[in-house]
């Protein structure tokens, strides 16, 4: 199992964009699609977009669609979400999850520890 | 999008009796390769989901036998065999079949 490890906390204010990012260790990236899921306080959990590390193709959900971006570096060793024009809403865990890309399903195998971003004025 | 539907929202549950978690899909999870994109997690207090079961019924890795999952279309079921103080938490059911994917509202276990 790749080894999944993010950024820092982060407190944004409204307007703004965060960047959130996911080292992979153990594994080469490029053998996963990178999840991002999001967690509000006290909610289920919304899962965000994909990115396959391998191709970089990536996939929004609608909901986020023209405000995320989900991308990897150069030397494809560390995953990233941007999300911008924040509101108070975006208040949240942003969890990273892995996917083998080898293995049929979608299933999420591998978390990183999660963000917090708060958003406030 | 396809909304999932997890019973009950609140499972108190003696320790050494089994549990069971019912998901409902509002479409097939039925994949044209056979498998069933049906995941389950659980999220313990402060940590991250962790896997449990994927494709339906595929339990993953070290995960105790005591945990399996059946189920067929859009109608899915966990069962604890046997509950232990570890497993108090949220259980969350996903689907990944069609972006985006989509989890159920979860079901809190914990211990009576």
């Amino acid at each position: 199992q790749v080894q999944l490890v993010q950024s820092g906390a982060e407190v944004k204010k409204p307007g703004a964009s965060v960047k959130v990012s996911c080292k992979a260790s153990g594994y080469s990236l490029t053998a996963y699609v990178i999840h991002w899921v999001r967690q509000a306080p006290g909610q289920s959990l919304e899962w965000m977009g994909r990115l396959n590390a391998d191709s970089g193709d990536t996939r929004y959900s609608q909901k986020f669609q023209g405000r995320v971006i989900i991308a990897r570096d150069t030397s494809a060793t560390t995953a990233y979400m941007e999300l911008s024009s924040l509101r108070s809403e975006d208040t949240a865990i942003y969890y990273c999850a892995g996917t083998p890309i080898a293995v049929p399903g979608n299933q999420l195998d591998s978390w990183g520890q999660g963000t917090m971003v708060s958003v406030s004025s | 999008d396809i909304v999932m539907t997890q019973s009950p929202l609140s499972l108190p549950v003696t320790p050494g009796e089994p549990a069971s978690i019912s998901c409902r899909s509002s479409q097939s999870l039925l994949h044209s390769n056979g498998h069933y994109y049906l995941d389950w997690y659980l999220q313990k207090a402060g940590q991250s989901p962790q896997l449990l079961i994927y494709l339906g019924s595929n339990r993953a890795s070290g995960v105790p036998d005591r945990f399996s999952g059946s189920g067929s279309g859009t109608d899915f079921t966990l069962r604890i065999s046997r509950v232990e103080a570890d497993d108090v938490g949220i259980y969350y059911c996903m689907q990944g079949i069609q972006a985006p994917f989509t989890f159920g509202q979860g079901t809190r276990l914990d211990i009576k």
